[in-house]
Formats: structure tokens, sequence, C-alpha cells
């Protein structure tokens, strides 16, 4: 069955720390793949998008890895602040649908 | 602020009761896309609409249904709610399918 799973429900970390979140899956093929910040009770907000064909990308303080043979993509926050607290959510798209995993809470402690 | 409207934001209702949600888009995108966030779920993604016709369809149940209009703004209409239905409903919208999608606010449906 097909399967996305983030590596962990929680992270907490040190400000100015990289954070790092991972996003597994298996039985799909997408043709890319995208992470989302949600905050309580909000809707998610886009962050980045990274096509099949793309190793990394990067947008300010945040890189995206992409790794079709793992079936992995890795999420960085370099120089982590208080104000990345929020839960990351990673999602596939396949036929013509976004599936989310269940994403990671990270807390950045000032 | 993504663009997207949503209302009502809150809704407590009964079971058994029918509840309609409202999704206005983005100005320009022609597709919009429901999904349902409860604790034990995550967001599942319920169904897509793009310029008027439905394009991909979720884990939807058959008492759910919704609809796009020629305006663009999309209706989500729950009926013979269950406890289980309590949750928050996001849609989204795009320029088109594939594209980045922009979320609304969300409506809380409370069943009881």
């Amino acid at each position: 069955s097909q399967k996305i799973e983030q590596n962990s429900e929680a992270l907490n970390i040190q400000e100015g720390k990289t954070a790092t979140l991972t996003c597994n899956y298996t039985n799909y093929s997408p043709a890319y793949l995208q992470w989302y910040r949600q905050d309580p009770g909000r809707g998610p907000v886009f962050l980045l998008l990274i096509r099949e064909n793309e190793k990394e990308k990067r947008k300010e303080r945040l890189k995206v890895t992409f790794d079709t043979t793992l079936k992995q993509s890795l999420f960085h926050i370099t120089a982590s602040q208080p104000a990345d607290s929020a839960t990351y959510l990673c999602a596939l798209e396949h036929d013509y649908k976004l599936s989310f995993g269940a994403g990671t809470t990270v807390t950045v402690r000032a | 602020d993504s663009g997207v409207t949503q209302t009502p934001k809150h809704l407590i209702t009964a079971t058994g009761q029918r509840v309609t949600l409202r999704c206005s888009p983005r100005s320009g995108d022609l597709s919009v896309y429901w999904y349902q966030q409860s604790l034990d779920q995550g967001l599942q993604f319920l169904i897509q609409y793009y310029n008027g016709e439905e394009r991909a369809k979720g884990n939807i149940l058959e008492r759910f249904s919704a609809q796009q209009f020629p305006d663009l703004h999309s209706e989500l209409n729950l009926s013979s709610l269950e406890l289980g239905d309590s949750a928050l409903y996001f849609c989204a919208s795009s320029t088109g399918p594939e594209e980045t999608q922009y979320f609304g606010p969300g409506t809380r449906l409370l069943v009881l």
C-alpha cells in the first residue's frame, strides 16, 4: 500500500541549530514533492517544491533534497529561530492529487 | 493571507444534520481542492475541481458532495453528519492541476 512517513512527530532544537526533517515514501512515483508549514488551527502554507529531476532546492534558510532512488526527501532549516516553530508537512503528487504525511512538529528553543 | 476565503469559520451542529461549507479561490485560480484534517487522520484529500469539472477524487464519503460554480467558488456539502465528521475542512486553490496549492483558513466543524 502507499505510505508517506515523516521521521518523527516532534523535534526540539536549540535556536541557531539546523533542523533536519525526513519524508520517506513507498509505492509512489511522484513527479514532484512539496513541503508545507502549518501553524495550529491554520491552513498549510507552501514552502518549497522539488521535482523528480532536481536533487536540491533552496529558499533563504530552507533546503530540500529529493532522492528518488531512496524514495526520500530531507528538509533542512538552518540557523533556526523560535519563529520557525510549527508543523512541517511533506506532500507527494500523484494522479492529480496531493497526499500528505502526518507532519513533524518542530519546536525551536531560545 | 493566501487569498482563499472560507465560510463559515466555525460550525456546530448535531448528528444527522446537513451543512454546506463555502470556498472562494484566489483570483484567477481555476482549480479548487477540498481536504479534511482530523487529529487521528491527518490531512486527507477529498476532491478536486478544475474550471467547474471534477478532476480527481480521494476518499470522499458518499454522504459528502461538492461542486464548483461558474464563478469558480466551490461548496462542500456534508449530510447525515456523524460524530466522526468533526474536523477542520480546508479548501485550497491553484492556477491549475499540479500547480502550487494555496490553502484557506479552514472551517472547523463540530458535530455533537
